[in-house]
């Protein structure tokens, strides 16, 4: 079946731009994760959502970063006013349960000018 | 929260030899480790976990021993082959499963045919 997907899959930024990552996890999952990922580096977590509720958006790293998922599947990461440093490789995954492995996308590559 | 530290960070070995990958963690209510495959401009891939009530686990050529005292583990690969040169990333998590994943810097294997 479908796995996860992510759109776009590249995007270019200029600083100061709003950006929408949109994310669309395998269908029937429940639990839905947005990562980070630095070049070089091990994805971060973001935050997570549990159908329509963000249970945790502690690993956004300012208010410019904004995730929904208003219907409990499709979910788009936000990011207002991009900065150089947000340049990074956004992950999503999700899971069918809160127990059950999770399965990643492709991911979104933004590159901020 | 949770701190995940992977060695090494590159290594290269040869076709058909053994490779070792090894992880520690810092919180002891983790229950739960996902060792990820992902390959260049990939998405990861799970090739493997192990819950805390195991304390090794087998597939294949791949096999994960966890030590809970010590907090540590380790992903092993057998009879090597070109194609498993990749980026390898551990992953902890005190949530089971569908909680956030705190992961390693990644360790990239480089096998030599």
């Amino acid at each position: 079946g479908a796995g996860v997907s992510q759109s776009p899959r590249y995007k270019v930024a200029k600083r100061g731009q709003d950006v929408a990552l949109r994310c669309d996890p395998i269908s029937g999952h429940v639990s839905l994760f947005w990562y980070q990922q630095a070049l070089g580096q091990g994805p971060e977590f973001l935050t997570y959502f549990q159908n329509e509720a963000q249970l945790d958006k502690s690993g956004l790293p300012s208010d410019r970063f904004f995730a929904e998922r208003p219907e409990g599947s499709v979910s788009t990461l936000k990011i207002q006013r991009t900065q150089q440093e947000d340049s990074a490789v956004y992950l999503c995954a999700s899971s069918l349960f809160p127990a059950n492995e999770q399965f990643f996308g492709p991911g979104t590559r933004l590159t901020v000018l | 929260g949770e701190n995940v530290e992977q060695h090494p960070s590159t290594l290269s070995v040869q076709e058909g030899d053994s490779a070792v990958i090894k992880c520690t963690y810092s919180d002891s209510a983790s229950n739960y480790f996902p060792w990820y495959k992902q390959e260049l401009g990939k998405r990861p891939q799970l090739i493997i976990d192990i819950r805390s009530n195991v304390g090794e686990k087998k597939d294949q050529r791949i096999a994960v021993t966890l030590n809970k005292t010590a907090k540590h583990f380790s992903l092993h690969i057998t009879e090597t082959q070109p194609e498993d040169s990749a980026v390898y990333f551990c992953a902890a998590t005190p949530g089971g499963a569908g909680n956030m994943l705190t992961f390693g810097g990644g360790t990239r294997l480089m096998v030599k045919p």
